[in-house]
């Protein structure tokens, strides 16, 4: 697998329950971020977490990360219509040298669906 | 609250031709990237910059493109002769640190995009 893989793919939930979206990375890491994106637009930074952070919350948002299984998983409670996009995971790792420019890799994305 | 701008939204251009897109960073960041987005594909990085030069950059990132901050507040991306793979959805984004020992002073925000289309 790739550096930063989502999953789902899609996830198609109710207005309300409660939505989990996985990432899996390979490489070790300075940060990791969450991003969403309606349909054809921008990306919204939603949360960064570092590596020695296993949990952060932003409102409905939660973020866990395990470094010993590189991964992490962003959780949405009690999720509304206006939730629905694509959440993608973004990777800071570390280069062959030890350091970081800010180059962020992408996974595919989870395309989450909230039916009213 | 400061946002990354870019302009223009849409370029239409052909085959060969040189194409600039503009961002404008928010204002005390100092590091500044490229990503593209081709149609149904990942976010792909392009380049990272910072004081005045490139820090990285990717694979794609060949002699056909380049990158300035030709002033204080604007970062470009000049494509000298697109291709038709070219097409994509570029954006730009900033960070006010490249890395930071506290706070999340590296979130990198992005822009709305400059949807580029070569025929």
């Amino acid at each position: 697998s790739q550096q930063g893989e989502e999953d789902p793919q899609a996830l198609s939930i109710q207005e309300g329950e409660n939505a989990t979206m996985n990432c899996s990375y390979k490489t070790s890491i300075n940060n990791l971020q969450w991003y969403r994106q309606n349909s054809g637009r921008g990306l919204v930074h939603l949360i960064l977490i570092r590596s020695n952070e296993r949990e952060k919350h932003s409102g409905r948002l939660r973020v866990t990360l395990d470094t010993s299984k590189k991964s992490s998983s962003l959780l949405i409670t009690a999720s509304r219509a206006a939730d629905t996009a694509s959440y993608f995971c973004a990777t800071d790792a570390f280069n062959a040298g030890g350091t970081s420019y800010g180059k962020l890799t992408f996974g595919q994305g989870t395309i989450l669906t909230v039916h009213p | 609250e400061p946002e990354v701008t870019q302009t223009p939204s849409h370029q239409v251009t052909q085959m060969g031709q040189e194409v600039i897109l503009r961002c404008v960073p928010i204002s005390n960041h100092l590091y500044f990237y490229w990503y593209r987005q081709i149609l149904g594909q990942k976010v792909e990085f392009l380049v990272s910059f910072y004081n005045n030069e490139i820090s990285e950059k990717s694979e794609i990132f060949d002699d056909q493109f380049s990158v300035e901050r030709p002033d204080g507040s604007n970062f470009t991306l000049k494509i000298r002769s697109t291709k038709l793979e070219d097409s994509a959805m570029y954006f730009c984004a900033s960070s006010e640190l490249g890395v930071t020992s506290g706070g999340d002073t590296d979130t990198q925000y992005f822009g709305p995009g400059t949807r580029l289309t070569v025929l």
